[in-house]
């Protein structure tokens, strides 16, 4: 049962443009929410979070957004390089510092030059 | 500059076969993890350590077992492999201090195939 689910699984893009990557959950006991970011042959590395208190945090190109009523969150890049290009996991967790966090199944973004 | 390290890389095990996936981490974590990743699907944890000595079940921790005796090591055993075990595993650390950001530092990957 996949409680994170990443509808798209490639998205291609066109550099200098904006990636839209999108994000739903089933469980309402999710409170915190992360995008990873994953390059071949190397482990996930942590790319930006947010809060439910929050609906939207920063991060240079990166911005999160999250609608809790929706049970939606999406991460935009803009703009898009072409060293974006990596598989991108949203996960979710209960709280934040849980030990369980959930992963979506991924969306592999190609920045084309 | 090594954070977690995982070994072996590759591995091709016959079913029934045993072996030890290896997980060290030089940055005194105190919570590691045990991922897998099949294809096409998210990761899933299969067991996790808030410190030496202690163990807990993540959500598919069937065939697998932990030990955590020292801060820096926290191994995965597969005692009796079986080709539904055949995915990418991966380790990770988390330091006590980072648990507001949640920020797991993970391994490259082990990649594990069970004929």
């Amino acid at each position: 049962d996949q409680q994170v689910k990443q509808n798209s699984p490639s998205l291609s893009v066109q550099e200098g443009r904006i990636s839209i990557l999108n994000c739903d959950y089933t469980n309402s006991m999710f409170d915190y929410f992360l995008w990873y970011k994953k390059y071949p042959a190397e482990g996930p590395t942590f790319l930006i979070s947010i809060s439910s208190i929050k609906d939207k945090n920063e991060d240079g190109r990166f911005t999160v957004f999250l609608n809790k009523s929706a049970k939606h969150l999406s991460l935009h890049i803009v703009p898009s390089q072409p060293g974006d290009s990596a598989v991108y996991f949203c996960a979710a967790s209960a709280r934040i510092g849980a030990n369980n966090l959930f992963f979506g199944t991924g969306t592999r973004l190609t920045v084309i030059p | 500059n090594a954070g977690v390290t995982q070994t072996p890389k590759f591995r091709i095990l016959k079913i029934g076969q045993s072996m030890t996936l290896q997980c060290t981490q030089d940055m005194n974590h105190n919570y590691m993890y045990w991922y897998r990743q099949d294809p096409g699907m998210g990761l899933k944890l299969i067991y996790y350590s808030v410190g030496a000595g202690i163990t807990d079940k993540g959500e598919v921790p069937n065939g697998y077992n932990v030990s955590r005796s020292t801060t820096e090591d926290f191994p995965l055993r597969l005692e009796l492999a079986a080709p539904s075990q055949t995915s990418v595993y991966f380790c990770a650390s988390r330091s006590l201090d980072d648990s507001r950001r949640n920020t797991i530092y993970f391994g490259e990957g082990s990649w594990l195939t069970v004929v």
